[in-house]
């Protein structure tokens, strides 16, 4: 079956414009989780969903940066007046969820360049 | 809060030895499981290996295995008979029933022809 897809797969967007980022996970994970990587370096955690719904917004870096998912399925992240500092490469994770020993799915990844 | 940690920010191993990378971790709970992903130049992260806290035996998967020590909290990973192919990040993970994925800085290993 298909895996996690993200799109797109590259972005070049100028300061001050908004951006969304799409994550389509595999098909019955109930799990989807949002990381940055930037350049070179570790994953830095975002948002947690279950379901429709986000027990963790923890990670989200500041009120520029929103995300949701509709029907259990799709999620977006939508990040308004970028700025260069939110260049980096997105990933999208899937996941069985936490009643199951189930390790994450990654998507490719989507490279944002803030200019 | 859960920490993981790998010292190790970058390592090299000469192709068909054996390379040792190392993964502690901080945590309070008893049960979670513990994994190892590789992301090769593609950025593709690809899971290596699982291993679950209530199990004591280590997990092994082909060349991979791990040396998993809960009360040192400590979760090795070896690549035996290393490949070219090997050379990526490798990212030590855990997670506490999978409500979050606490992932470490990574390992660059390069594995030298």
């Amino acid at each position: 079956g298909a895996g996690v897809s993200q799109s797109p797969s590259n972005k070049v967007t100028e300061k001050g414009k908004d951006v969304e980022l799409r994550c389509d996970p595999i098909s019955g994970h109930t799990a989807l989780y949002w990381y940055r990587q930037s350049l070179g370096q570790g994953l830095e955690f975002l948002i947690y969903f279950q379901g429709n719904s986000a027990p963790d917004k923890s990670g989200l870096p500041s009120d520029r940066f929103s995300a949701e998912r509709t029907g259990g399925s799709v999620s977006t992240l939508t990040i308004q007046r970028t700025q260069q500092e939110d260049s980096a490469v997105y990933l999208c994770a899937s996941s069985f969820g936490s009643s199951y020993n189930s390790p994450l799915h990654f998507g490719n990844g989507t490279r944002l360049t803030v200019t | 809060a859960q920490t993981v940690t790998q010292s190790q920010p970058e390592m090299s191993v000469q192709e068909a030895e054996t390379v040792t990378l190392s993964c502690t971790y901080d945590t309070s709970e008893n049960n979670y499981y513990l994994f190892w992903y590789k992301q090769p130049p593609s950025r593709q992260m690809i899971l290596v290996i699982r291993q679950e806290a209530y199990k004591q035996q280590n997990a092994t998967e082909n060349r991979f295995s791990v040396n998993f020590q809960k009360a040192a909290k400590s979760f090795s990973l070896k690549i035996s008979d290393s490949q070219l192919g090997d050379t990526a990040m490798y990212f030590c993970a855990f997670s506490n029933y999978g409500q979050n994925f606490v992932f470490g800085p990574g390992t660059r290993l390069s594995v030298l022809p």
